[in-house]
């Protein structure tokens, strides 16, 4: 059966950081991309980042380009958000997501986390 | 970036009732186009896959049609567990994308 979980979510002041992880279970995980999808308070979906299976190629949404790094340790089956310099616009429930497909086009995500809840406030 | 445009943002159905959900692409995604559910509370759920393929475990009432820049979820007898938030996304080009929902509410 396929986990994800996700923990690292808390209050956090503006300016200041936090690194989210999800821990994955029940796949091959370095065989598949993985994907950090967020939602704020009361709103839609919004695509964060995405990490290949190998690491080797990351996309991420031009709002937290600079500010955010994703990463993977294949070997714990982990993967990572590194945020930096929060903004209140931040703020939202963040999902680590799975690829269904293990190549080709990534984004469509078959699998999702329970959420990690990031608060961005002084 | 593409934008999903969803209709409608919100409706009112009854058990039994067929409803239609559509998506329009800004521009042509050819058929990756992705249907999720969404509880409250609860993390999404992909339903349609590729725009006409039914995920895994996901009843036969839900399918999902189009291409190109035009697609539609249609649950074709609605049930009580199917009130809910439904997005659909493209995964053609980055950014992925989200539409802003059509919630179903009960009538």
């Amino acid at each position: 059966e396929v986990q994800l979980l996700e923990s690292g979510g808390g209050l956090v002041q503006p300016g200041g950081s936090l690194r989210l992880s999800c821990a994955a279970s029940g796949f091959t995980f370095s065989s598949y991309a993985m994907s950090w999808v967020r939602q704020a308070p009361g709103k839609g979906l919004e695509w964060v980042s995405t990490i290949s299976g190998s690491s080797g190629n990351t996309f991420t949404a031009d709002s937290v380009k600079g500010r955010f790094t994703i990463s993977r340790d294949n070997s714990k089956n982990a993967l990572y958000l590194q945020m930096n310099s929060l903004r209140a616009e931040d703020a939202a429930v963040y999902y680590c997501a799975k690829d269904r497909a293990s190549s080709g086009y990534y984004g469509t995500f078959d699998y999702w986390g329970q959420g990690t809840l990031v608060t961005v406030s002084s | 970036d593409i934008q999903m445009t969803q209709s409608p943002s919100s409706l009112s159905a009854s058990v039994g009732d067929r409803v239609t959900i559509t998506c329009r692409a800004s521009q042509s995604i050819n058929n990756y186009l992705n249907w999720y559910q969404q509880k409250p509370g609860k993390a999404p759920k992909l339903l349609i896959y590729a725009a006409s393929s039914l995920q895994s475990g996901v009843p036969s009432r839900f399918s999902g049609s189009g291409s190109g820049t035009d697609f539609t979820l249609t649950i074709s007898s609605l049930q009580p567990e199917d009130f809910a938030t439904y997005y659909c996304q493209q995964s053609y080009y980055t950014p992925r994308t989200f539409g802003h929902g059509t919630r179903v509410e009960i009538k």
